[in-house]
């Protein structure tokens, strides 16, 4: 299966700790989006990202909260002193390009603050 | 104890019988609709798209109304089926945003009794 990976599925963090959110594309694709999803809702776009560059940050809270696509390797969502606000679950998408009207989801990421 | 959150949008059917799922948008620039559907602790599928130059589409089981007249659109599931139940989110796409750039609706309970 080579779907979007995302690890881990779960995490659990205590306040103040950082979380790291891995998020592996298709194979293939370039173009990676970070969303978030509070209970109930729906999912909420974070940020873009392209292998080396951060395209649209315009979800992301301007504090604690980074993301980043190296060269090599997953993209990376990076929260830092969590707080209890930030327990919700965080989707990565890929796409192949630009273009492509279709975004491949992965499973997510539960991360709970307590 | 009393639980307060938000509360979906719901509709229970039984197998056999046709869905239909509504959504409501606010941007007139949409120029791309997708519908996404989401199961219990997976990431978001994709079902069916439609362009802003269309008024419908169809694809297996599934079929896709656009009425750009007064900002609605609607899945309509044809005899629906237990895997169908779950979370279904419309997901318009303004005019010359990248498509993986998704602003998700509320979404829709689909629940199917057997």
């Amino acid at each position: 299966n080579a779907g979007v990976m995302q690890n881990p599925r779960h995490l659990v963090r205590r306040r103040g700790q950082e979380a790291r959110l891995r998020c592996s594309p298709m194979k293939g694709h370039s173009h990676v989006y970070w969303y978030r999803q509070l209970p109930e809702e729906g999912l909420k776009f974070m940020v873009y990202l392209q292998k080396e560059n951060i395209i649209d940050e315009s979800g992301m809270p301007k504090e604690r909260f980074s993301a980043e696509f190296p060269k090599e390797g997953p993209s990376i969502l990076r929260i830092q002193q969590v707080v209890r606000g930030d327990s919700a679950a965080y989707f990565c998408a890929s796409s192949p390009r630009e273009g492509s009207t279709e975004a491949f989801f992965g499973q997510g990421t539960r991360l709970t603050v307590v | 104890g009393e639980s307060v959150g938000l509360h979906l949008p719901t509709l229970s059917v039984q197998e056999g019988d046709n869905s239909i799922i509504n959504c409501a948008y606010s941007n007139s620039a949409s120029d791309y609709f997708i519908w996404y559907k989401q199961e219990s602790g997976k990431g978001p599928q994709f079902i069916i798209d439609i362009r802003s130059n269309m008024d419908k589409r169809q694809g297996q089981r599934v079929t896709v109304l656009l009425n750009k007249t007064v900002k609605h659109l609607s899945l309509q599931i044809a005899a629906t089926q237990p895997g169908d139940s779950a979370v279904y989110f419309c997901a318009p796409v303004e005019g010359g945003t990248s498509y993986g750039k998704l602003t998700f609706g509320q979404g829709t309970i689909l629940t199917v009794h057997p």
